[in-house]
């Protein structure tokens, strides 16, 4: 059974880089889109970004200046790291795999979250 | 612009069945997934496409789309299923994902 294991520091003061990185366990890497998702406390879920078949990014516009995802696909794990953090980036933070590329040339019109890691609270404070 | 609109909460008796719907603004290129979000717990997808529920998501769960509108059904609700439910899609002029802003379901 795939699962997504993922890991990272949980307390971050202001201005420190939150990182976190995600490792694909029993299953295929390169061929799927791969992303980051979090959940400040109270709030929904919000994209953060991802990283495809073809190591291309693209991130939430609101992150961007500060954010780089990258991936080991030796090692078939990516990386999240989000630089000059504030109380604002506060989370849970989730990885995520998204549809398989040959879906989205196949199906035209899918796109889902079908496999989650369970999540890492990053709390950022002084 | 592109957004996804939820209602902020909905209620449903127990064994009845309730609509959850999602505003598409923009967004009529791709599906609306839906995902059940638990307290303490990581998002789980219940329906993606044009009406798909992955392994082991029970058969009360079904969806569908209409013009601009995304809905997750549950025919006969459970007790378990009282949760958050956020739909999401991409956005083809951005490639970029968009979350509603998630509806809570509560099962009475």
């Amino acid at each position: 059974q795939v699962q997504l294991q993922q890991w990272g520091a949980g307390l971050l003061k202001p201005s420190e880089t939150l990182s976190l990185t995600c490792a694909i366990d029993g299953g295929s890497f390169s061929d799927y889109y791969w992303t980051w998702i979090r959940q400040s406390p109270g709030k929904g879920l919000e994209w953060i970004g991802e990283i495809d078949h073809n190591g291309n990014t693209n991130y939430n516009p609101s992150l961007k200046s500060r954010l780089t995802i990258s991936r080991d696909t030796s090692k078939n794990q990516f990386s999240l790291d989000l630089n000059s953090a504030t109380a604002a980036d506060t989370a849970v933070y989730y990885c995520a795999r998204g549809p398989l590329h040959m879906v989205m040339v196949t199906t035209p019109g899918y796109w889902y979250f079908d496999l989650w890691g369970r999540g890492t609270l990053v709390t950022v404070s002084s | 612009s592109s957004d996804l609109t939820q209602d902020p909460a909905v209620s449903v008796a127990l064994g009845q069945t309730v609509r959850i719907t999602c505003q598409r603004d923009g967004l009529r290129n791709y599906y609306a997934s839906w995902y059940q979000v638990k307290p303490g717990q990581a998002p789980v997808l219940v329906i993606y496409g044009k009406n798909n529920r992955p392994s082991g998501i029970p058969d009360r769960f079904s969806g569908s789309t209409s013009r601009n509108i995304a809905s997750l059904t549950i025919t006969g609700a459970q007790a378990e299923d009282e949760a958050d439910y956020y739909c999401d899609s991409r956005d083809t002029s951005t490639n970029h994902v968009i979350f509603g802003a998630g509806t809570k379901l509560t099962v009475l």
